[in-house]
């Protein structure tokens, strides 16, 4: 099946600074999306990008799908966005399930 | 919003016991899908639902079985509950593939 990869695994940022998670997967997908897991447990939906690029407010993500990636921006961080970001990608050649990476663990640290 | 219920936040149960997780969900979605979660593996899928009554394996199904009755309601069952089965179970509603809304899981603890 298709492996889908995320880097770094962990991550420790001072409140204010920027980063790049990256999501890099196997085979050809027709769909991509980005979520957030919260310290308690909820999985929110962050972006669906298949391809292209797109921003809510201090997060942005692109994917270029015929290089096979994807990359998670979080700018001016805050204590709030710590969590888990998980990329999840669903293959062109079943498109019936998504496939999830194991996870970027983010803390940011006042 | 889609909002996706799960009925216990957390759950202990004993080696053996049938185990029933209730999820519903309240946007009229085709597809409803059963995860677990383990440090380590990430997401693992158990078992999708495309409509009432239908149902496909995941990737993780042994010692699983899921109902769709209603379009509304998706249930996971541990038809005999063992050790290796604590994790923590997520459940998840789509219109298609767009928009995938998680429950907030239940942590259950087979003992």
């Amino acid at each position: 099946g298709i492996q889908v990869e995320q880097s770094p695994p962990d991550l420790i940022l001072q409140e204010g600074a920027n980063s790049t998670l990256r999501c890099n997967f196997s085979d050809s997908v027709n769909n991509l999306q980005w979520f957030h897991q919260n310290p308690w447990g909820q999985l929110i939906n962050l972006f669906y990008i298949p391809s292209g690029t797109k921003q809510n407010g201090r997060l942005s993500a692109t994917t270029v799908a015929t290089e096979r990636y994807s990359l998670l921006y979080i700018s001016s961080s805050q204590t709030t966005d710590s969590g888990v970001y998980f990329c999840a990608v669903v293959p062109s050649n079943t498109g019936n399930q998504f496939y999830f990476g194991t996870g970027t663990s983010l803390t940011v640290i006042p | 919003d889609v909002k996706v219920t799960q009925s216990s936040r957390y759950l202990v149960k004993r080696t053996g016991e049938k185990v029933f997780l209730e999820c519903v969900q309240d946007m009229d979605h085709e597809n409803m899908f059963w995860y677990r979660q383990d440090p380590g593996l990430g997401l693992r899928l158990i078992y999708f639902s495309y409509d009432v009554k239908m149902k496909e394996k995941g990737d993780i199904p042994e010692g699983y079985s899921v109902s769709r009755e209603k379009k509304e309601r998706f249930s996971l069952i541990l038809e005999s509950a063992s050790t290796n089965q604590t994790s923590m179970y997520l459940c998840a509603s789509s219109y298609r593939f767009y928009g995938y809304t998680f429950g907030s899981g239940t942590r259950l603890t087979v003992v």
